[in-house]
C-alpha cells in the first residue's frame, strides 16, 4: 500500500502567520490527494480534493498545490479557529491510506 | 448534498456482537460505494474496508480481513459495519465514507460512531 508521510508532526505558529504542511508519498498519486482538518470529537472536514481544488465553503486562504509524489497544504494567514490536526489521504491505490497527521498548535 | 448519519455510541463488554449502521441521503445510494474508517482514541485515521453499493461486493483492507463484515440495505439506505465478537482493541471512533454526488473525490463523512469496548 503507498505511505503517505507528514511533515513536521506538529507545527507551532501565531494567529495571521503563513502555516505550510508537507504530504510526500511514497508512489505516484498523481492528483488522487485529499486535505482535512480534524478537530477532537469531530469527524474530518475535507478542505482540499485533488490535490487543489477546495471543496465547498472552505475559505480561500485555505490552497492545496503539487502531483505526483509531493503536495503542499497552505493557509495564508491562519485564524485562531485553524488550530487543529491535518491528514492527507490518496485515492490512486487501493487501499486508500491516511498520512499520520500534522498537528498545527498555537504559539 | 450528501449526507451520512450514522448510529449513536455503543458501549459493549468483550465477547458481545455489535452492528452500527450508516444511512445515507441526498445521491443515488446505489452509486459508487460507502466505506468504514477507524481511528483509535488518539491515533489517526485507517481505511478499513469498502462496499459496492450496486452490486454489494466487499473489499477488505488485509488489516482488518476476518475481524469485521460491511453490508449494505438498499431498500433503506444503510450501510453497515459489524463484528461478532468484540475485543478491548475495538474501542475507537468509526466513520463511514462516500464519494460526493457531484464531484467523485470531494468525499462525505458521517459524523462517527464511538464504540466503547471493556473486557
Amino acid at each position: 500500500e503507498i505511505v503517505l508521510t507528514q511533515s513536521p508532526a506538529t507545527l507551532s505558529l501565531s494567529p495571521g502567520e503563513r502555516a505550510t504542511l508537507s504530504c510526500r508519498a511514497s508512489q505516484s498519486v498523481s492528483s488522487y490527494l485529499t486535505w482535512y482538518q480534524q478537530k477532537p470529537g469531530q469527524a474530518p472536514r475535507l478542505l482540499i480534493y485533488d490535490a487543489s481544488n477546495r471543496a465547498t465553503g472552505i475559505p480561500a486562504r485555505f490552497s492545496g498545490s503539487g502531483s505526483g509524489t509531493d503536495f503542499t497544504l497552505t493557509i495564508s494567514s491562519l485564524e485562531p479557529e485553524d488550530f487543529a490536526v491535518y491528514y492527507c489521504q490518496q485515492r490512486a491505490t487501493w487501499p486508500d491510506t491516511f498520512g499520520q497527521g500534522t498537528k498545527l498548535e498555537m504559539k | 448534498e450528501v449526507q451520512l448519519v450514522q448510529s449513536g455510541a455503543e458501549v459493549k463488554k468483550s465477547g458481545e456482537s455489535l452492528k452500527i449502521s450508516c444511512k445515507g441521503s441526498g445521491f443515488s445510494f446505489t452509486s459508487h460505494w460507502i466505506a468504514w474508517v477507524r481511528q483509535m482514541p488518539g491515533k489517526g485515521l485507517e481505511w478499513m474496508g469498502v462496499i459496492s453499493l450496486s452490486d454489494s461486493g466487499t473489499k477488505y483492507n488485509p488489516s482488518f480481513q476476518g475481524q469485521v463484515a460491511i453490508s449494505v440495505d438498499k431498500s433503506i439506505s444503510t450501510a453497515y459495519l459489524q463484528w461478532s465478537s468484540l475485543e478491548a482493541s475495538d474501542t475507537a471512533m468509526y466513520f463511514c465514507v462516500r464519494p460526493g454526488a457531484h464531484v467523485y473525490g470531494e468525499y462525505s463523512w458521517g459524523q462517527g460512531t464511538l464504540v466503547t469496548v471493556s473486557s
